[in-house]
């Protein structure tokens, strides 16, 4: 069975670029999570999908960052524009059920400069 | 406010030793908690805590969680190398809220 897919793995732009981050979470799986992972902290979490459905996104920055699953399965999470701040690792993470066992990807590290 | 707190932040220990990772919550409606391990990249699960005084256990590996007193415990016995990592938890809650905790980084060394 294939995990969860993300890419690109590395990421670095400029500030104040955009930037574009692709996920594909395991088959089957109908919750989608993306989370945000700064060095020593845990993941924060910035979205969650219930199929096509943006369920939780209050911790989502929504004057840069916007999401969508389109068709309940791939995802693209965007910033426009990025800053500094951006800097971290962004995880892409499935579960069949939502509150059960999560499967993350690699996870994108994203580095603004 | 809602909140995890892992202890240690981070642990050296020397390969045989026994470690006890420590996860303590203040959350409303709490659901589950889930332990994760994570290595240099995504994290991996562990295990799934629902019910007070039932131990999870898988290898060295073992978990138990506290609902009156609001905390979770990770035992590792015969650390090795291979166990270096960080370690987190997560707790479900308030019927859609997931939080992770920073985390313990654990250092085995030979």
């Amino acid at each position: 069975e294939a995990g969860v897919v993300q890419s690109p793995r590395y990421k670095i732009i400029e500030k104040k670029q955009p930037v574009a981050f692709w996920c594909n979470p395991i088959s089957g799986h109908n919750t989608l999570y993306w989370y945000r992972q700064n060095l020593g902290q845990g993941p924060e979490l910035l979205i969650r999908y219930e199929n096509e459905e943006a369920v939780d996104d209050s911790q989502l920055p929504k004057d840069r960052f916007s999401a969508e699953r389109l068709k309940g399965v791939d995802s693209t999470l965007k910033i426009q524009p990025a800053e500094l701040g951006d800097s971290a690792v962004y995880l892409c993470a499935s579960s069949l059920v939502f509150g059960y066992e999560q499967y993350f990807g690699p996870g994108t590290r994203l580095t603004v400069t | 406010e809602d909140k995890v707190v892992q202890s240690p932040l981070s642990l050296v220990v020397h390969e045989g030793d026994t470690v006890t990772l420590n996860c303590s919550y203040e959350v409303t409606n709490f659901r589950s908690l889930l332990w994760y391990k994570q290595e240099k990249k995504a994290p991996t699960f562990l295990f799934m805590l629902t019910s007070s005084g039932i131990e999870k256990k898988s290898g060295r590996l073992s978990s138990i969680l506290d609902k009156k007193e609001l905390f979770s415990i990770l035992n590792i016995t015969a650390t090795q190398t291979g166990d270096s990592a960080v370690y987190l938890c997560a707790v479900l809650y308030n019927f859609n809220k997931f939080y992770f905790g920073s985390g313990t980084k654990l250092n085995v060394k030979p």
